[in-house]
């Protein structure tokens, strides 16, 4: 089955500064790459989201990249503010038939100091 | 917006009691999971169903068993509780249509404490 690394698992940044967060993926047919955050004693929610035939995606001040060949894709978020501080986790998915599973990495606190 | 209720925030139950945590959603969508999350090790796939009466085992399905006899609730159960299923446990629906396909939506969590 599907296997995703996800790092770093902490992550500590100045407001203002930007934040990278890198998964890898095992399964070469995985097609689809979301990004959930997590705020403290929230539910996850969708922030931005990749398929495989894109290789960047920008939405604000987020944006993802995918490297298929490479099989990782990352998360940039950039003039970070206090607010997004969360628990980010990245995912990966095969497409097709009834099985729309997702594969969650380990996720990534992200603390922004004002 | 898409609602994805859990039954409780927090249960208390003690070692061997046979516990029901329950979820639905309003969408009309076609699958539903369920989490559990541990400090550390992200979100877990337990159970799994993408129609009524269709159930798929997870990564960690061990002690655990689930219910899906309407298509808005998802029934995660354990037979037996045991203190290593203290946790919290998440659920999450989507649907199979590919213009909206693939995002889940979480419910709140239940934060189960096994004593």
């Amino acid at each position: 089955g599907e296997n995703v690394e996800q790092h770093p698992s902490t992550l500590s940044v100045q407001e203002g500064d930007s934040a990278v967060i890198k998964c890898t993926y095992s399964d070469s047919a995985s097609n689809y790459f979301p990004w959930y955050k997590q705020e403290l004693g929230k539910r996850p929610q969708l922030i931005i989201d990749i398929r495989s035939n894109v290789g960047e995606k920008k939405d604000q001040r987020i944006a993802v990249t995918l490297n298929k060949t490479a099989k990782h894709f990352s998360l940039h978020i950039t003039e970070t503010q206090p607010e997004d501080s969360a628990v980010y986790f990245c995912a990966a998915s095969r497409s097709g038939g009834s099985n729309y599973k997702l594969t969650f990495g380990k996720g990534t606190l992200l603390t922004v100091n004002p | 917006d898409v609602k994805v209720t859990q039954s409780s925030r927090y249960l208390v139950k003690r070692t061997g009691e046979k516990v029901f945590l329950e979820c639905v959603q309003d969408m009309d969508h076609e699958n539903m999971f369920w989490y559990r999350q541990d400090p550390g090790l992200g979100l877990r796939l337990i159970y799994f169903s993408y129609d009524v009466k269709m159930k798929e085992k997870g990564d960690i399905p061990e002690g655990y068993s689930v219910s899906r006899e309407k298509k808005e609730r998802f029934s995660l159960i354990l037979e037996s509780a045991s203190t290593n299923q203290t946790s919290m446990y998440l659920c999450a629906s989507s649907t199979i249509y590919l213009d909206r396909g693939h995002i889940q939506y979480f419910g709140a969590g239940t934060r189960l404490s096994v004593l």
